[in-house]
């Protein structure tokens, strides 16, 4: 079966701090991948999406860049973390054609002091 | 392109009363819709989701939804809330074009209160 595995859980880093979330999948092959941001009483934001190896795409300008270097892996950084990157990030799968729903990683609670 | 609008932010129901949650979308095409579920720091869990066919789909732990074309709404059931119902729920919606990015709701939060 397939898996999702996102880590760290929680993350307390201070505000010019580099940044690296990472996610992987199992149990699947070439699956489309993207990172969502979830901030406080907020729905979900969409920051990138990736349907294969070193293809990614930006949904919003920011302070954050991804990378995909194999397959079913998946990493969000940053170079200097700003207060307004605070949220919760999730990490989610889907196969191709967009019927198949999303598979969500546990997600990751950021707090920039 | 698509939106989906969930029209209330907060839904506070008594233990085993009936709930809906309201969901509206709007597309120039042919969509799929999803239900997600997700509880206090955990990712999102898809409770249901309509592709084809039936305009009544059935999911987990209960739920359903309706699809209407006419009205673009995927409004989302419950007959007899528990009080481990509380949670935020998503509707969503994906277009039917091959294209793979799902756009997500504000949410809404449903209390359950014994």
């Amino acid at each position: 079966s397939q898996t999702i595995h996102q880590w760290p859980a929680t993350l307390v880093q201070p505000v010019g701090s580099p940044l690296s979330l990472e996610c992987t999948v199992e149990g699947t092959s070439n699956p489309n991948l993207y990172w969502y941001r979830q901030a406080a009483g907020r729905g979900l934001q969409l920051l990138f999406y990736s349907v294969g190896i070193g293809q990614i795409s930006s949904e919003v300008p920011q302070n954050l860049s991804a990378s995909r270097p194999q397959d079913r892996q998946f990493i969000l950084s940053s170079k200097k973390l700003l207060l307004s990157d605070s949220g919760f990030y999730l990490c989610a799968w889907s196969g191709t054609g967009g019927d198949y729903g999303y598979t969500f990683g546990s997600g990751t609670r950021l707090t920039v002091v | 392109a698509q939106s989906v609008t969930q029209l209330d932010s907060q839904v506070p129901v008594f233990e085993e009363a009936p709930v809906e949650l309201r969901c509206n979308y709007s597309s120039s095409v042919s969509v799929y819709l999803f239900w997600y579920v997700q509880y206090p720091n955990q990712g999102l869990q898809l409770l249901l989701k309509y592709l084809s066919g039936s305009t009544l789909v059935k999911g987990i732990n209960g739920f359903e939804a309706e699809f209407n074309k006419s009205q673009t709404s995927f409004h989302l059931r419950k007959p007899s809330v528990h009080i481990s119902d509380t949670a935020e729920y998503f509707c969503a919606v994906s277009e039917n074009t091959g294209g793979f990015k799902t756009i997500f709701g504000a949410g809404t939060r449903l209390f359950v209160k014994a």
